[in-house]
């Protein structure tokens, strides 16, 4: 199993502005996953990073609002950007690993 | 498009009581279905993989069944805890991503 950190483990940003969450792993991994869990609600996947190549992201998302980098094999960046209320979430950094899939801890965002 | 729905959406037992959580997907042709744990507020662990060539998989008190065919998985869960008191999702391999359910919330009292 992968051991996964991610920094910060919360925050709560203005209107507006940007957070960048970091992603770590203890491994080197080809794929590294980004997801969003809104309040109350499941998963959902908001790109896939894979090193060396631009990230590849799911309908609804776009890179100008959620802009990854993929520097190496062990770490990984989300960045939410102009974020608004509605990107009150946790957001979770993943991989894969024996076709199993593991989690980090998760970065709660609240925007005011 | 593939769709993974979990039954019930919230569960509430006495401790020592033995669970059946369910999970069903609309599309049998996956790679594996995973179960997870979700404490609130934190990240998820994985509980069990069940490859899709596997009927079941058990670790400890859980047991995990998957019936491809018939687009489902169990996750049996034996003389319960208010340990056990989380989130449980179930998610499925689909081609290339993981395809979440909607989740039960269980909670277990004394």
């Amino acid at each position: 199993s992968a051991v996964i950190s991610q920094k910060p483990s919360r925050d709560i940003c203005q209107r507006g502005t940007s957070l960048t969450i970091q992603c770590q792993v203890d491994s080197q991994v080809t794929m590294m996953f980004w997801y969003r869990q809104q309040p109350g609600q499941s998963l959902t996947l908001i790109a896939t990073a894979n090193q060396g190549s631009e990230a590849t992201y799911e309908s609804g998302f776009v890179i100008d609002k959620f802009p990854i980098s993929r520097p190496n094999l062990t770490f990984s960046t989300l960045t939410v950007s102009n974020m608004s209320p509605e990107d009150s979430s946790i957001y979770l950094c993943s991989v894969s690993g024996g076709r199993a899939q593991y989690f980090g801890p998760g970065t709660r965002l609240t925007v005011l | 498009k593939q769709e993974v729905t979990q039954i019930p959406a919230a569960l509430s037992v006495p401790e020592g009581e033995n669970l059946v959580l369910n999970c069903s997907f609309t599309d049998s042709a996956i790679y594996n279905l995973q179960w997870f744990r979700q404490d609130p507020g934190k990240g998820l662990t994985s509980l069990l993989l069940i490859q899709s060539s596997q009927r079941e998989q058990t670790s400890g008190r859980l047991n995990a069944s998957l019936d491809k065919s018939s687009g489902r998985s169990t996750l049996y869960i034996a003389a319960s805890q208010p340990g056990d008191s989380a989130t449980y999702l179930c998610a499925v391999w689909d081609t290339d991503k993981l395809i979440f359910g909607t989740g039960t919330r269980l909670q277990v009292f004394p």
